[in-house]
């Protein structure tokens, strides 16, 4: 079955950039929607936005201006990068897949998560 | 943005009790697009429910949803001891997509 995994940087600087990539494992990225979603420790879970494997995106608009998500189709993976970092962007990061129906956005299966910090 | 809000923030029972979960939209989910999540600490978050009532593959019939317009339910029908977590429901019937606060289901 399809299996995701994020990686990236655990630490980031204030006013930096956030990179993270999640690598699809056990299916092909083609045809469905893929997502990335945070969770802040503690917190409740918010949407970043979603890329679909020909490159188009759909962004939640309170990150919008932060945010770029692509895709790398020969290497079955979709990329996070968030800019001008905070400390309230510091959460844990997670990527999920959505269905290939454009309409049908539920989340299955997500990623393990991975803790990003955002300090000094 | 569709705000959804879930009462009760905390529901504290036995194992082989009843557990009843809302889910409250600020307007209507159009098409019942409504989702379920089960998550426990450390982990990530698993999908129970889509279109509102729809269970996920391998999720017990002991998870029932319902609910359509902006009120929807999570049922589990007999609490067993996996079952104690925090259920998010999600909307996705207009973007941006949104979550819920969480009910924390507990062992009382």
């Amino acid at each position: 079955q399809v299996q995701l995994q994020e990686s990236g940087p655990g630490l980031v600087k204030p006013s930096e950039t956030l990179s993270l990539t999640c690598t699809v494992s056990g299916g092909s990225i083609s045809s469905y929607y893929w997502n990335w979603i945070r969770q802040p420790p503690g917190k409740g879970l918010e949407w970043i936005g979603y890329i679909y494997y020909t490159g188009s995106t759909n962004y939640n608009p309170s990150l919008k201006s932060r945010v770029t998500i692509s895709v790398d189709t020969s290497k079955n993976q979709f990329s996070l990068k968030l800019t001008s970092l905070t400390a309230a962007d510091t959460a844990v990061y997670y990527c999920a897949r959505s269905q290939w129906e454009p309409s049908w956005n539920w989340f299955d299966p997500w990623g393990q998560g991975t803790l990003v910090t955002v300090s000094s | 943005e569709i705000v959804l809000t879930q009462s009760p923030g905390t529901l504290s029972l036995s194992p082989g009790e009843r557990a009843t979960l809302s889910c409250r939209a600020s307007q209507s989910v159009s098409s019942s697009y409504l989702a379920w999540y089960q998550q426990k600490p450390g982990q990530a978050p698993r999908l129970l429910i889509y279109g509102a009532s729809s269970r996920a593959t391998v999720i017990p019939d002991r998870f029932s949803g319902s609910g359509s317009g902006t009120d929807f339910t999570l049922t589990i029908s007999r609490l067993e001891p996996e079952d104690f977590a925090v259920y998010y429901c999600q909307q996705y019937g207009s973007s941006p997509f949104t979550f819920g606060p969480g009910t924390k289901v507990d062992i009382k």
